[in-house]
């Protein structure tokens, strides 16, 4: 099992619509969770973060977290052709070598149909 | 203010062959990550400096060193350059306090072809 895992899509959303992401994580432990959006060779740029079981609104972004369920989400409203990019979902974990490290999914393409 | 910044944005060296990467954070960030990523995968975490010392390093071979300087700054340096070593290698600066919840910060990322 991957630590962290995403499908890798694309993903097809029309504009105006709800764009749901997905990602399960491997360590029950993991207590901070992030969404990176990364725009085609650009660098990952921070979007949200999550720490708490429940939901985190920000704007046209909702972050969704269970940790029973090992599962974060992350939903976009109102989509925009300026959200087509991927989405990397990031969660700390433990090493091997006993420290923390973020560790990131493969990411989710997602792709705002005018 | 200036963010992240990495020199140089692209690099082309062969087999074996050396090289250096440099990371200049965001001011008042005390703490440098370095991270690979091939295309269509996501980073893959490789070291974490705070305060010039090593908090962390990911799966990767001995070839890959960094180190952090008093000003926070950091270089990457990986040796004996192999094919698979070509990839877009990302610094990552962050406040560096105590506790995980630590928010990343990337920079441009430099591009590393090896021939």
């Amino acid at each position: 099992q991957k630590e962290v895992e995403q499908n890798s899509g694309p993903l097809s959303v029309p504009e105006g619509a709800i764009a749901s992401l997905n990602c399960t994580y491997s360590d029950r432990v993991s207590q901070s969770f992030f969404w990176y959006r990364q725009y085609s060779g650009k660098s990952p740029e921070l979007i949200m973060s999550i720490y708490s079981n429940g939901d985190k609104e920000d704007g046209r972004f909702t972050a969704q977290l269970n940790k029973a369920s090992q599962y974060v989400s992350l939903l976009i409203r109102d989509s925009q052709p300026s959200d087509s990019a991927t989405y990397l979902c990031a969660v700390n974990l433990i090493s091997n070598f006993g420290n923390e490290k973020l560790t990131f999914g493969t990411g989710t393409r997602l792709t705002i149909i005018p | 203010d200036a963010g992240v910044t990495q020199s140089p944005t692209h690099l082309i060296k062969t087999r074996g062959q050396q090289v250096t990467l440099r990371c200049s954070p965001i001011s008042g960030h005390k703490s440098v990550s370095w991270y690979q990523q091939v295309l269509g995968q996501g980073p893959q975490f490789i070291f974490q400096y705070y305060e010039k010392e090593e908090r962390g390093r990911g799966n990767f071979p001995d070839r890959f060193s960094a180190r952090q300087f008093p000003n926070y700054s950091s270089e990457l340096n990986v040796n004996a350059l192999l094919l698979g070593d070509s990839a877009l290698y990302l610094c990552a600066s962050s406040l560096g306090g105590a506790g995980n919840n630590e928010k990343l910060f990337f920079g441009s990322g430099t591009q590393l072809s090896v021939l």
